[in-house]
């Protein structure tokens, strides 16, 4: 089946800077992914849709300039918190639509700043 | 704009029973529903995938059905183990986005 790849799958970074969150597909290309984060105790909220070779498109509320979405190849899409802050820290999971349409979600990455 | 919502939020349920999750949505145009487990700290595992045009689905001790007219989906779990603790989500796929549901944190007691 379609895997989803998430790197790295825990981060703790300082306040202040920056962080780089990879999702792959495996071994299916994906022209669309998708960013969600997870507060604890809470569902999963979509952030942004990322489209290859475009700009994102961010849900509203989600700061397009704080997290900065690139969709640069087929295969990989990348979610940069930039200046991060301690309410920053959430669980981020990224999903990849093949072009069957469907969903293969990655397994997250748990951010932490202190 | 697409809304789910699971009963009950929590569940506490001795080892052997069976169970049932309810899951409903507001907007019945959908292309498919999906159930996961998330076990604490970790991803998403998929459980279910029950397309639009479909009743229900059938894993092992898990049986999903989809009533999509009336907006509602359960996840029927027999002979609960402990190994089923786990928080249980439920996802609608619309035509643009998935949405997901509020979850329900199930804790099965030996």
């Amino acid at each position: 089946g379609a895997v989803v790849s998430q790197h790295p799958s825990w981060v703790i970074c300082k306040s202040g800077t920056s962080v780089k969150i990879e999702c792959r597909s495996l071994d299916f290309q994906a022209t669309t992914m998708f960013w969600y984060r997870q507060f604890p105790k809470q569902s999963l909220m979509l952030m942004a849709t990322s489209n290859e070779g475009s700009k994102a498109t961010y849900e509203q509320g989600v700061e397009k300039d704080k997290f900065l979405i690139n969709h640069a190849s087929l295969t990989l899409s990348t979610l940069t918190v930039t200046s991060a802050h301690p309410e920053d820290s959430s669980f981020y999971i990224c999903s990849a639509r093949d072009d069957g349409y469907e969903q293969y979600f990655g397994p997250g990455t748990r951010l932490t700043v202190t | 704009k697409q809304e789910v919502t699971q009963i009950p939020a929590a569940l506490s349920v001795p080892e052997g029973e069976n169970l049932v999750l309810n899951c409903s949505f507001t907007d019945s145009a959908i292309y498919n529903l999906q159930w996961f487990r998330q076990d604490p700290g970790k991803g998403l595992t998929s459980l279910l995938l029950i397309q639009s045009s479909q009743r229900e689905q059938t894993s092992g001790r898990l049986n999903a059905s989809l009533d999509k007219s009336s907006g509602r989906s359960t996840l029927y779990i027999a002979a609960s183990q402990p190994g089923d603790s786990a928080t249980y989500l439920c996802a609608v796929r619309g035509y643009q986005k998935v949405t997901f549901g509020t979850g329900t944190k199930l804790q099965v007691i030996p």
